[in-house]
């Protein structure tokens, strides 16, 4: 069985400052995919960032990067230069070698990012 | 269009009425999915279609009674719901390769509320 742990109910960030979101996994898979959502107060899921198991590098997006410790099995995800706009639900996901994609969430961070 | 279209985006009913949910992806995936997101809890997959063949559900009850006609369309038909399935239902999609992993794309979702 898998798991994703988010330890921060909530985090507070000034606005252009760096902030870390936490995530660690449990799953017995040797392959697997680690995904991170961001969903703001209207309810859609948007797909920020995506880190393959076999994946050397850390993955990146624009101002969202993940923090791939496979070791340590976490996956943290790190936003650079908050904007007031980043101020939402994160939640980390991970898909298993299931054959098709069955998504395991975390129970979120809430991120309020002040001017 | 584009995306992941949910309607409707609120539905309040009745505990003995029957209603159906709608979801459309205009994206070209093969996998359709729908997810229950309630209060304070990790969202819960409930359903994946992968080529318009159901190939898991995770446990739901019979009151709850998915459909996919085919790769763009998933309905998911409601009847005698409880006060607890009241929650944000969040439908996704994603194209499935056999080992690699893809990011799933959500709708906005149909709020629900049961009276």
């Amino acid at each position: 069985a898998q798991k994703i742990t988010q330890t921060q109910p909530g985090m507070f960030v000034q606005e252009k400052e760096a902030v870390t979101l936490d995530c660690t996994y449990d799953t017995s898979d040797q392959s697997y995919g680690l995904f991170w959502y961001k969903q703001p107060s209207s309810g859609e899921m948007i797909f920020l960032i995506y880190q393959g198991s076999y994946d050397e590098q850390n993955a990146t997006e624009g101002r969202y990067s993940l923090n791939f410790q496979k070791a340590r099995k976490s996956a943290n995800l790190v936003i650079s230069a908050s904007q007031l706009g980043d101020s939402a639900m994160y939640f980390c996901a991970m898909a298993g070698n299931t054959g098709f994609q069955k998504l395991v969430f975390g129970t979120g961070t809430r991120l309020l990012v002040s001017p | 269009e584009t995306g992941v279209t949910q309607t409707p985006r609120h539905l309040v009913m009745g505990m003995t009425n029957k209603k159906s949910l709608k979801c459309e992806q205009h994206l070209g995936h093969n996998a359709m999915y729908w997810y229950k997101q309630s209060a304070k809890k990790p969202l819960e997959l409930m359903f994946v279609y992968s080529l318009e063949e159901r190939v898991e559900n995770n446990s739901v009850p019979s009151r709850f009674s998915p459909e996919c006609p085919n790769s763009s369309h998933l309905f998911l038909h409601l009847h005698t719901l409880q006060p607890e399935d009241s929650a944000l239902y969040l439908c996704a999609s994603s194209q499935e390769y056999r080992g690699v992993y893809q990011p799933q794309h959500f709708g906005d979702g149909t709020r629900l509320s049961i009276l």
